[in-house]
């Protein structure tokens, strides 16, 4: 079965450090790779999506890809509060399949 | 309206119920999902329209029946649910009719089946 593994955190970091966000899966023939921010009681919002190895950045986010390792990161520079939620890695596996990790909850504390 | 609507954005019903979810899409998309979402659990993928045809059924209980009458719109029928069946409901549109550009989510239907 297809899976896409976060730890769950809670990830706490202080106000103005890197956060920074972790991500494996398990089908090797997965193209496209993103990140959803979901606050709470809110739903899912897209912020990164990357689809070749190497780094992709945007803003203050960073997307790390590396497909040997079946790895993916999220890199959040100068964190501030308002980046308190929890993120979600997605990997689009094709045939209309994206899968979904369970998310990691990020604290930034001011 | 722009994006992805979803009404209502709660709701309770009793297990002998019937009721129905609607989305919809003004991003000109073509492809419509719904997604369950339970507390400390991945989203799991329940049905996926493309071009209005019904492209994907993830084992899901027939007590949840989708419906989309076109590509802006989408539906899902409920009846006879049970307690477990209780969580977050989002519908999300993409462009490319194969998730690989990401998705775009509704606000949710917070359901709560007593």
């Amino acid at each position: 079965q297809k899976e896409v593994e976060q730890n769950s955190g809670p990830l706490s970091v202080p106000e103005g450090a890197i956060a920074s966000l972790n991500c494996t899966y398990s089908d090797r023939g997965s193209q496209s790779f993103f990140w959803y921010r979901q606050y709470s009681g809110k739903s899912p919002e897209l912020i990164m999506s990357i689809y070749s190895n190497g780094d992709k950045e945007d803003g203050r986010f960073t997307a790390q890809l590396n497909k040997a390792s079946q790895y993916v990161s999220l890199l959040i520079r100068d964190s501030q509060p308002s980046d308190s939620a929890t993120y979600l890695c997605a990997v689009d596996t094709g045939g209309f399949k994206t899968i979904f990790g369970a998310g990691t909850r990020l604290f930034v504390k001011a | 309206e722009t994006g992805v609507t979803q009404t209502p954005r709660h709701l309770v019903m009793g297990m002998t119920n019937k009721k129905s979810l609607k989305c919809e899409q003004h991003l000109g998309h073509n492809a419509m999902y719904w997604y369950k979402q339970s507390a400390k659990k991945p989203l799991e993928l329940m049905f996926v329209y493309s071009l209005e045809e019904r492209v994907e059924n993830n084992s899901v209980p027939s007590r949840f029946s989708p419906e989309c009458p076109n590509s802006s719109h989408l539906f899902l029928h409920l009846h006879t649910l049970q307690p477990e069946d209780s969580a977050l409901y989002l519908c999300a549109s993409s462009g490319t009719g194969t998730g690989g550009n990401g998705y775009t989510f509704g606000s949710g239907t917070r359901l709560t089946v007593v």
